[in-house]
């Protein structure tokens, strides 16, 4: 079974550049979401993708948007970048069922100059 | 929205010997919460859970109860190992895969296990 996996491991962009983060799920696992993880601090929620849709949203500006392929591959961009946006970011994936759990990558590490 | 509380920071505990975290939740409709463990350079790994319909599971040296009038839940690992050593967090939510509000993630527990 194959994890969740995420490209690329570390990324240094300069302050008001655009970025693009991958992911791929799990095997069989249908929804993707979206986390920002800053140092020494736990994650938070981004946003969560189903059948292509975006259908949850956490406090984030409309700057950071996503997508989800028909292979349920997803994307997160992030547009004009700011310092603070340096973070892990992580996805995970899961099956759209009550009591499937998140299945987390190991991230991409950003670094805003 | 929900806030997650997680104590404590850090932790340092004698191989062998048993650790406890501690998370509080402020919303009570959250109904699961489960735990993953970080090491270092990698992402969260879920290595336990409990729904609100259940006071207590184990999974051989992990336990996690549950106190849904208090909102308290805790982590116990018994027997600890080298291995264990990681960042810990509790997280909350209405849904077990995190649903359209996603998942609330306490702050951490740096758990050192000290040979």
């Amino acid at each position: 079974e194959t994890g969740v996996t995420q490209s690329p491991t570390h990324l240094i962009k300069t302050r008001g550049q655009q970025v693009t983060l991958r992911c791929s799920s799990q095997s069989g696992h249908n929804t993707v979401s979206w986390y920002q993880q800053a140092l020494g601090q736990g994650p938070q929620f981004i946003f969560q993708y189903y059948r292509e849709e975006e259908n949850g949203r956490g406090n984030f500006p409309p700057r950071f948007s996503g997508l989800q392929f028909p292979n349920y591959s997803s994307e997160l961009n992030v547009n004009a970048l700011e310092l603070d946006d340096s973070a892990l970011y992580l996805c995970a994936s899961s099956l759209p069922y009550r009591n499937s759990p998140l299945h987390f990558g190991n991230g991409t590490r950003l670094t805003v100059t | 929205g929900e806030n997650v509380e997680q104590h404590p920071s850090t932790l340092s505990v004698q191989e062998g010997d048993s650790a406890v975290i501690k998370c509080t939740y402020s919303d009570s409709a959250s109904n699961y919460f489960p735990w993953y463990k970080q090491e270092l350079g990698k992402g969260p790994q879920l290595i336990i859970d409990i729904r609100s319909n259940v006071g207590e599971k184990k999974d051989q040296r992990i336990a996690v109860t549950l106190n849904k009038t208090a909102k308290h839940f805790s982590l116990h690992i018994t027997e600890t190992q080298p291995e264990d050593s990681a960042v810990y967090f509790c997280a909350a939510s209405t849904q077990s895969g995190g649903g359209a509000d996603g998942l609330t993630f306490g702050k951490g527990t740096h758990l050192i296990i000290q040979p």
